[in-house]
């Protein structure tokens, strides 16, 4: 069973234009949550994580999720991208909290000019 | 600090031929994963380490694929034979203990012909 839903495989945005990339886990469980982002030839760098507490979590370049529970999602937005945030992104959980680290398919996310 | 190391960055080998990739993690850092990632995927963990200690290679095929990580710091990745289907890249990542953060290496792009 897919642990990581990321049911948008491309999304076009354009630049200055808000941005929200959908993900959802199937566990009761509130799992440790994470965003990562590839740039093309690179490794994965973590945007954000959610382990407890404020719902909303903040992370760098300037992108902010928001975990719901009654949802089971976790969904990563940012009020304007810029051209330079053209990449891959990725939802990951660590479901039982135990270093086992689960991606989702990614997000392309592509910007017009 | 120096990130995680992976080399070589790429690989172009013939099938039935082996193959193996070398990782560095982060100083410190006792956790250590490799990860497939196949075009247009996200990554599938294959193995997880703790230290030395293999605690997770259950997605690893074990036909084919091993791995080590002799004194809990460098680890190495073989594929022997490799087949044409193996063709993806090879990520590493680290994290230190009870963090959960990991950070991946630039990976390895391997070519099977």
């Amino acid at each position: 069973a897919q642990s990581v839903t990321q049911p948008d495989i491309h999304i076009t945005v354009s630049e200055g234009a808000s941005l929200e990339l959908r993900c959802n886990y199937s566990y009761g469980a509130t799992p440790y949550l994470f965003w990562y982002v590839q740039s093309p030839g690179q490794g994965l760098q973590l945007l954000l994580k959610y382990f407890s507490g404020d719902t909303l979590v903040q992370g760098i370049k300037g992108f902010e999720a928001e975990f719901k529970r009654s949802q089971s999602s976790f969904n990563l937005r940012k009020p304007s991208v810029h051209w330079s945030d053209a990449a891959e992104y990725f939802c990951a959980v660590d479901r039982n909290r135990d270093d086992k680290i689960i991606f989702g398919k990614g997000t392309r996310l592509h910007i017009l000019p | 600090e120096a990130g995680v190391v992976q080399s070589p960055r790429y690989k172009i080998i013939e099938k039935k031929q082996p193959v193996a990739f070398w990782c560095n993690p982060i100083s410190g850092h006792n956790t250590l994963y490799w990860y497939l990632q196949n075009l247009g995927q996200g990554p599938e963990l294959l193995i997880r380490y703790e230290n030395e200690e293999a605690v997770d290679d259950s997605q690893l095929p074990k036909d084919r694929f091993s791995a080590e990580r002799l004194k809990g710091v460098d680890s190495t990745l073989k594929i022997q034979p490799a087949e044409l289907g193996d063709s993806a890249v090879y990520l590493c990542a680290s994290s230190s203990r009870g963090s959960t953060e990991a950070f991946f290496g630039q990976g390895t792009r391997l070519t099977v012909v």
